[in-house]
C-alpha cells in the first residue's frame, strides 16, 4: 500500500493567519484529494489536485481560501488562509492506492487544526 | 452525488460483545471501503470490499453490491475498537473521489 507522510500532525493558530499542510506520497499518483472533517462530522471533499493543472474545488470551497499546489506526482500542499475559529477541523489528504485494490484509497494521518 | 447511510449512529458495548454496523448506498459502486478513525483522527483502512466477504482477525465485512449494502462485523469487542467507523464508496470512472457516510461512533467499555 501507498504510504503518505502528512505534516504537521497538529497546530494551534491565531485567527487571521495561514497554515500550509503538506502531503508526501512514496509513489507517483495521478490525483490527490484534500478533505476536511469538522468536529463530530463526516469527511467533506475540499478539492482534487492533479499535477500540472489547477485544482478542482467542490461547492462551498474557493481557491482564495484553500489554495493548493501540486508541483509533482508525489507531493501536494493545502493552505488554509485567513483562518477563523470555524476552520478548526481535521484536514486529510488521500490518494488512490492500487495496492489495496483496483479503486482503493489511502489517507494521510491528518492535521488537527485549532484556530484561536 | 451518491448517498451513503450508516447505522446505527451510536453504539455502546461491553467488552467481549459482538456488533454489526450497516452501510446502505444509493447507486452502483466500484469501490467500498470501511475505515476506523481512532481518537487521534487517523483514518485506518479496514477493508476494501466492493463485493463479497472478507475477514481480518476479529473483524469481517460483507458487501452485497446488487442490494446496495455492506455490513461490518466486530466480534469479541475490545476497548481499543472504540472510535468512529466510516463507510465510503466510489462509483463510475476510473479516477474519482470517495463519498462518506456519517459514521458510527462505537464505545466499548471494560
Amino acid at each position: 500500500s501507498a504510504v503518505i507522510s502528512q505534516k504537521p500532525s497538529r497546530d494551534i493558530c491565531q485567527r487571521g493567519t495561514s497554515l500550509t499542510i503538506q502531503c508526501q506520497v512514496d509513489s507517483q499518483v495521478t490525483m490527490m484529494f484534500w478533505y476536511r472533517q469538522q468536529p463530530g462530522q463526516s469527511l467533506t471533499l475540499i478539492a482534487t489536485a492533479n499535477q500540472g493543472s489547477e485544482a478542482t474545488y467542490e461547492s462551498g470551497f474557493v481557491i482564495d481560501k484553500f489554495p493548493i499546489s501540486r508541483p509533482n506526482l508525489t507531493f501536494s500542499t493545502l493552505t488554509v488562509s485567513n483562518m477563523s475559529p470555524e476552520d478548526s477541523s481535521i484536514y486529510l489528504c488521500s490518494v488512490e492506492d492500487r495496492g489495496l485494490g483496483l479503486y482503493g484509497y489511502t489517507f494521510g494521518s491528518g492535521t488537527r487544526l485549532t484556530v484561536v | 452525488g451518491i448517498q451513503v447511510e450508516q447505522s446505527p449512529p451510536d453504539l455502546i458495548l461491553q467488552e467481549g460483545a459482538n456488533s454489526t454496523l450497516r452501510c446502505n448506498f444509493s447507486d452502483s459502486v466500484n469501490n467500498l471501503q470501511w475505515f476506523h478513525q481512532n481518537p487521534w483522527g487517523q483514518l485506518i483502512n479496514l477493508f476494501y470490499i466492493p463485493s463479497g466477504t472478507k475477514q481480518n482477525g476479529r473483524l469481517s465485512a460483507t458487501t452485497v453490491a446488487t442490494e446496495r449494502y455492506s455490513l461490518l462485523y466486530i466480534s469479541s469487542s475490545q476497548t481499543t475498537d472504540s472510535g468512529v467507523y466510516f463507510c465510503a464508496v466510489k462509483r463510475g470512472s476510473t479516477l474519482g473521489r470517495l463519498y462518506f457516510g456519517r459514521g458510527t461512533q462505537l464505545t466499548v467499555w471494560p
